[in-house]
């Protein structure tokens, strides 16, 4: 199986600051990664597919980036509602495995 | 706007089967632009991918889980199912129904039921 990597697992942040959280892959995925964000209570929403495209819906403040084995997942301009948990997926090989999440405080 | 919804038992006992249904609408389990999915979460940990249906009926399951999975379709009443055999205490998680599309090869789950809490013990 191919193992997802996230970090840092905990991230503190105030209103408006821009945040990065990576995500490594145990080989090469190509663009094959998802980035999704759930809240308390609620199921995984989409982000970002295929690693840099924006999910539909999705604000603009959210950006995606990397390929083969290293990705990021940016966030500026942080708002309150960015609370929340982030997860990414690779699809380039089943089973299908996400990364442990990173959860996400703003001050 | 497709919705899935999870139905089916809170409450599991050890060793029994665990059987839960995703009820679809908005959309059809017989569109070929998609698959279907049932996807788990142990209280206080990460996302685990159990398994997809297509609208042909194939199917194809996480091999951690293969031996104790069966995941099934009925078109008739756009329901797919999920069966997990000989559960034990690490099976207890919210068990999510999803929707797996995929697109120029990439695939994501774009929509997701509200998730049901499955709990095992006697």
């Amino acid at each position: 199986d191919i193992q997802m990597t996230q970090s840092p697992s905990f991230l503190s942040a105030s209103v408006g600051d821009r945040v990065t959280i990576t995500c490594r892959a145990s080989q090469s995925i190509s663009r094959y990664l998802t980035w999704y964000q759930q809240k308390p209570g609620k199921a995984p929403k989409v982000l970002i597919f295929g690693a840099s495209s924006l999910q539909g819906g999705v604000p603009s403040r959210f950006r995606g980036g990397g390929s083969g084995t290293d990705f990021t997942l940016t966030i500026s301009g942080l708002q309150p509602e960015d609370s929340a948990t982030y997860y990414c997926q690779q699809s380039d090989t089943t089973p299908y495995t996400f990364g442990r999440g990173t959860k996400l405080e703003i001050k | 706007q497709v919705q899935l919804q999870e139905s089916g038992p809170g409450l599991v006992r050890p060793s029994e089967t665990l059987s839960l249904s995703c009820t679809v609408s908005g959309g059809s389990l017989s569109d070929s632009n998609y698959y279907w999915a049932w996807i788990r979460q142990p209280p206080g940990k990460g996302l685990e991918w159990i398994g997809n249906v297509y609208y042909t009926g194939s199917t194809y399951y996480n091999p951690s889980l293969k031996s104790r999975v069966t995941i099934s379709m009925d078109t008739s009443t756009n329901q797919f199912s999920l069966r997990l055999s000989s559960v034990t205490a690490a099976d207890t998680a919210v068990y999510y129904c999803a929707r797996l599309f995929p697109t120029s090869g990439w695939y994501y789950f774009d929509s997701w039921g509200q998730g049901l809490q499955v709990t095992v013990s006697s």
